[in-house]
């Protein structure tokens, strides 16, 4: 089975901080993503990227950034933490191509900025 | 831009009922219909949907996708205790990577 691993299942910052997350995959998958989830609001995509060094903003790419150095690591950037940035984030990858199932997740960061 | 909508957003039910979650979409070029399963954790994927009227089915769980009318249903007969969870739908274009946009997701409760 396809892994996909976030390196801190909970985490507390203080504002202004800059914070990585990181996710690791074990399955060659070339798609990999940042969602942030919130009550009320869903998943919201953050940024991907569909191989290495290559990356998309999503629609709320706004105080983050990303990094791709190499094909099974994708870390998320909170270039200077902000209490609006407290959430769930969840990191999923997916093969390349658009018929061979769904994404596969890791079991989510979430993230407290005080 | 791509647009997710989920009915009802929360549902309860008792063991043994059926019950059916309502999934409508817009999108560009439309390549697929996922829905995923969430317990406490992360999402667990669950159908993959891409043509018109081809029933999916796993076990108590089954969904169908309308292409025409840009809906799709999951159905979940006999439930348990353990189908508690949000249900999300998602939809993924054929121009994105492979990303997809959400709904809100459907919070299933079951009571015994």
């Amino acid at each position: 089975d396809v892994k996909v691993t976030q390196s801190s299942r909970y985490l507390v910052k203080r504002t202004g901080e800059k914070v990585f997350l990181e996710c690791v995959q074990d399955m060659d998958h070339e798609n990999m993503f940042w969602y942030r989830q919130d009550p009320g609001l869903g998943l919201r995509l953050i940024y991907f990227s569909y191989d290495v060094k290559m990356k998309e903003k999503g629609d709320i790419p706004e105080g983050y950034s990303v990094s791709r150095e190499k094909k099974e690591r994708f870390s998320l950037i909170l270039e200077s933490a902000s209490t609006n940035q407290t959430s769930m984030y969840l990191c999923a990858s997916k093969v390349f191509g658009g018929l061979n199932g769904g994404y596969t997740f890791g079991s989510g960061t979430r993230l407290t900025v005080v | 831009e791509d647009k997710v909508v989920q009915s009802p957003l929360s549902l309860v039910v008792h063991e043994g009922d059926t019950v059916t979650l309502n999934c409508s979409y817009e999108v560009t070029n439309f390549r697929s219909l996922l829905w995923y399963k969430q317990e406490k954790k992360a999402p667990t994927f669950l159908f993959m949907l891409t043509s018109s009227g081809i029933e999916k089915k796993s076990g108590r769980l089954s969904s169908i996708l309308d292409k025409k009318e840009l809906f799709s249903i999951l159905n979940i007969t006999a439930t348990q205790t353990g189908d508690s969870a949000v249900y999300l739908c998602a939809v993924e274009a054929r121009t994105n990577a492979g990303k997809s946009t959400f709904g809100d997701g459907t919070t299933l409760t079951v009571k015994p």
